[in-house]
C-alpha cells in the first residue's frame, strides 16, 4: 500500500522557467492538499483539491501558481516563471475524507538558480 | 479552529519520557486535538489524535485534561530519532494549519 508519492524529490530550475510538481495520493484518497515550507520557516497551507475541483486556494500566491487534480493522474502544482523566492520544499498530503486522516508525502525540494 | 500554544523548544534525555505540553484554552466541544511531527526535511507525520479520552498507540500517548483546555503528548522512551518539531493542532474537519510547534531535541 504505497503512501503519498511526490516527484521529483529534487528539482532545479533557472529563473524564468516553469516548475511542475506531481503528487499521487494514496489509493482510495480523493482529497489532496499542498503545503509550502520556505527555508527555516513553518509549513504553510496553499491549496486543497478534490478530483477536478479546487476547493480552497486561500494560500496560493495570486500570480504564477496554479494547481490541478484531474480525473485521471496525479495532482500537479505548477509554478510559472520561477523566481529565487520560490525555492522551498513543497509537500502534498492526501486524505480519504475531507480534512480527515491526512498522510503526507516526502516533498519536492525546488531550487531556483 | 482553536489556537494552540506550545513551548518553542525542549530537551529530553535519550531513553527518558518526553512530555510535550499544549494549551488550547479556546477549544470547542467538537474539536479534536491532533499531533504531528516533522523530522528534519521530511514530510509531516501523523502521531495521534483525541477528543476527550486519553489515547495511546504504538508511537505515543495523548493525555487530555478533563476541561480539555490542555493536553500532553508523551513519548515513553525517547530515542535520537524522535528529534523533530512537534505540532499540536485543534480542529474539526478543517484543513490542517501548522503553528511553529515545539522543537524537541533528544540528547544522548
Amino acid at each position: 500500500n504505497a503512501g503519498v508519492m511526490q516527484n521529483p524529490r529534487h528539482l532545479v530550475r533557472r529563473r524564468g522557467q516553469e516548475a511542475r510538481l506531481r503528487c499521487s495520493p494514496m489509493k482510495g484518497h480523493s482529497h489532496v492538499y499542498w503545503y509550502r515550507q520556505l527555508p527555516e520557516e513553518g509549513l504553510k497551507f496553499m491549496v486543497y483539491l478534490q478530483k477536478e475541483n479546487i476547493i480552497d486556494e486561500s494560500g496560493m500566491p495570486k500570480e504564477r501558481f496554479s494547481a490541478e487534480f484531474p480525473k485521471e493522474g496525479p495532482s500537479i502544482l505548477r509554478i510559472q516563471q520561477v523566481v529565487r523566492g520560490d525555492s522551498a520544499a513543497y509537500f502534498c498530503a492526501s486524505s480519504p475524507l475531507q480534512d480527515y486522516g491526512y498522510t503526507f508525502g516526502s516533498g519536492t525540494r525546488l531550487t531556483v538558480v | 479552529d482553536a489556537k494552540t500554544t506550545q513551548p518553542t523548544s525542549m530537551d529530553c534525555a535519550e531513553g527518558r519520557a518526553a512530555n510535550l505540553p499544549c494549551n488550547h484554552s479556546t477549544i470547542s466541544g467538537n474539536e479534536y486535538v491532533y499531533w504531528y511531527r516533522q523530522i528534519h526535511s521530511q514530510g509531516p507525520q501523523y502521531i495521534i489524535h483525541g477528543l476527550k479520552n486519553n489515547e495511546t498507540n504504538e508511537m505515543a500517548s495523548l493525555i487530555i485534561t478533563e476541561d480539555r483546555k490542555s493536553s500532553t503528548l508523551i513519548l515513553p522512551h525517547a530515542t535520537l530519532r524522535d528529534t523533530a518539531v512537534y505540532y499540536c493542532i485543534a480542529l474539526f474537519y478543517d484543513k490542517v494549519i501548522f503553528g511553529p510547534g515545539t522543537s524537541l531535541s533528544v540528547i544522548p
